[in-house]
C-alpha cells in the first residue's frame, strides 16, 4: 500500500542555518510529491512540488529533492527564518487522481 | 483571493449530539477531499469527491459519519451522534483534476471539534 513517513518528528535550527527534512516513501507509483507548511491553528498550505521525472525543484529559498532509487524525498530550506517555524509535512500522489498521502509531519523550531 | 472557506471554526459539544461542518471549495475546483487530524494519527482522508460524485470514503466510519455535496459550492461532514474520540480538526481541501491535472490541495483553516 501507500506510505509516507518522516525520519525524524522534531527538528530545531539556529535562524540563518540551512534546514533540511527528510521523508521516505514505500510506493513507487507516484506522478508527484509535495511539501505542505502548517502553522499553528491553520490549515496546511502548498509549498513546492516536483514531478517524479525530475531530479530537484527550487523555489524561493527551498529545494525539493527525490531521490527515487532509495525512495527519499527532501526539502531544504535556507537561511531559516522565525516564520519558517511550522509543522511540514511530504505527501505524494497515489493513483487516484488527486489524491495525496500524507507523512505524519516534522516539527520546526527556529530560535533566534 | 480564492481560498477554502470552512464553518465552524470551532465546535464544543456533548456526546451524543449531531454535529455538521460545512466547507465551500475554491469556485471551479472539481475534488474535494475531508481530512481528520489528530497528534496520533496525523492526517486522515475521511472522504473525497470528484464532481459531487463520492469516490473513496472508506477511511470514514460509516455507521456515524456521512459526508455529501449537494451542491457545487457546498460539502457537509456530518456525525451523528459524536463521540469523545471524533476530537479533532476536520479539514476540507479543494483541488483541480480537470484534463488529468495533479497538483497542490488547498486547504481550508479547519474545525476544530471537542466532544465532552
Amino acid at each position: 500500500g501507500e506510505s509516507v513517513g518522516l525520519h525524524l518528528p522534531t527538528l530545531s535550527v539556529q535562524e540563518g542555518d540551512n534546514s533540511i527534512i527528510n521523508c521516505a516513501y514505500s510506493n513507487s507509483a507516484s506522478d508527484y510529491f509535495i511539501w505542505y507548511k502548517q502553522e499553528s491553528g491553520k490549515g496546511p498550505q502548498f509549498i513546492i512540488d516536483i514531478r517524479s521525472n525530475m531530479d530537484k525543484r527550487q523555489g524561493q529559498r527551498v529545494t525539493v529533492l527525490l531521490n527515487k532509487t532509495v525512495k527519499h524525498l527532501s526539502l531544504q530550506i535556507a537561511a531559516t527564518q522565525p516564520g519558517d517555524s511550522a509543522v511540514y509535512f511530504c505527501a505524494k500522489g497515489g493513483s487516484t487522481l488527486g489524491r495525496l498521502y500524507f507523512g505524519r509531519g516534522t516539527q520546526l523550531t527556529v530560535w533566534p | 483571493d480564492a481560498r477554502v472557506t470552512q464553518t465552524p471554526r470551532h465546535k464544543v459539544t456533548e456526546m451524543g449530539q449531531e454535529v455538521t461542518m460545512r466547507c465551500q471549495p475554491i469556485l471551479g475546483h472539481n475534488t474535494v477531499f475531508w481530512y481528520r487530524q489528530t497528534m496520533m494519527q496525523g492526517l486522515e482522508l475521511l472522504a473525497y469527491f470528484r464532481n459531487r460524485a463520492p469516490l473513496d470514503d472508506s477511511g470514514m466510519p460509516k455507521d456515524r459519519f456521512s459526508a455529501e455535496m449537494p451542491d457545487a459550492t457546498l460539502a457537509t461532514l456530518k456525525i451523528q451522534p459524536s463521540e469523545p474520540r471524533d476530537s479533532a480538526v476536520y479539514f476540507c481541501a479543494s483541488g483541480d483534476t480537470t484534463g488529468g491535472r495533479t497538483g497542490e490541495l488547498f486547504f481550508g483553516e479547519g474545525s476544530r471539534l471537542t466532544v465532552l
